[in-house]
């Protein structure tokens, strides 16, 4: 079955510190891929996707995210995490062609500490 | 440019009534969809809208249907609600190409309460 996968619900990092969040993906061919953030009684914003090409993507706000097909993986990153990166982070995928519905994994929850 | 917008942000039902939220989408887009956010869990898909029709369906019930106007905007109506269709709403707009390519601009939801 397809599916989308965000192993860690929780993050805790200290402010300047590094950020990787995790995602796996499970589809039959390399879907489109994006990192979407929430923050409190927000909506969702995209933080940047990954269609094809480089595999390294760069967003916004600093993040970047890797693609590793053999790994199933598209990571979040970024180098120093500052305060008001506090929020929610959404890994979603989409198959690649076609109108397709965008599936989104369960949400890794940042705090971030002084 | 204002982007999507929904009303109302927050509203309080009970066990059996009916609901109608509203979306605004973002200027230039002509699609939207609606995705279900249940607390602690990630966006589910309801459903999508294009040229006033339902395009796409994930899987719920018959009690969540939908509308879309000549103008874009669209309804999404809730029938004989259930507690666990409390949760935060969303709404989200793009452009053809944009949902092939699964680009949304999300508004910033209605949290609904069933009491």
């Amino acid at each position: 079955a397809q599916s989308v996968t965000q192993p860690d619900i929780h993050i805790t990092v200290s402010e300047g510190a590094s950020l990787e969040l995790r995602c796996n993906y499970s589809y039959g061919a390399t879907p489109y891929l994006f990192w979407y953030v929430q923050s409190p009684g927000q909506g969702l914003q995209l933080l940047l996707k990954y269609f094809s090409g480089d595999t390294l993507v760069q967003g916004i706000k600093g993040f970047e995210a890797e693609f590793k097909r053999s790994q199933s993986s598209f990571n979040l990153r970024k180098p120093s995490v500052h305060w008001s990166d506090a929020a929610e982070y959404f890994c979603a995928v989409v198959p690649s062609g076609g109108y397709q519905k965008v599936t989104f994994g369960t949400g890794t929850k940042l705090q971030v500490i002084p | 440019d204002a982007g999507v917008t929904q009303s109302p942000t927050h509203l309080i039902k009970t066990r059996g009534q009916q609901v109608t939220l509203r979306c605004s989408p973002k200027s230039g887009h002509d699609t939207v969809s609606w995705y279900q956010q249940a607390l602690g869990q990630g966006p589910q898909f309801i459903f999508q809208y294009y040229e006033e029709e339902e395009r796409q369906r994930g899987n719920f019930p018959d009690r969540f249907s939908g509308h879309q106007f000549p103008n874009y905007s669209s309804e999404l109506n809730v029938n004989a609600l259930l507690l666990g269709d409390s949760a935060l709403y969303l709404c989200a707009s793009s452009t053809t190409s944009g949902v092939n390519t699964g680009e949304l601009f999300f508004g910033e939801g209605s949290r609904l309460t069933v009491l």
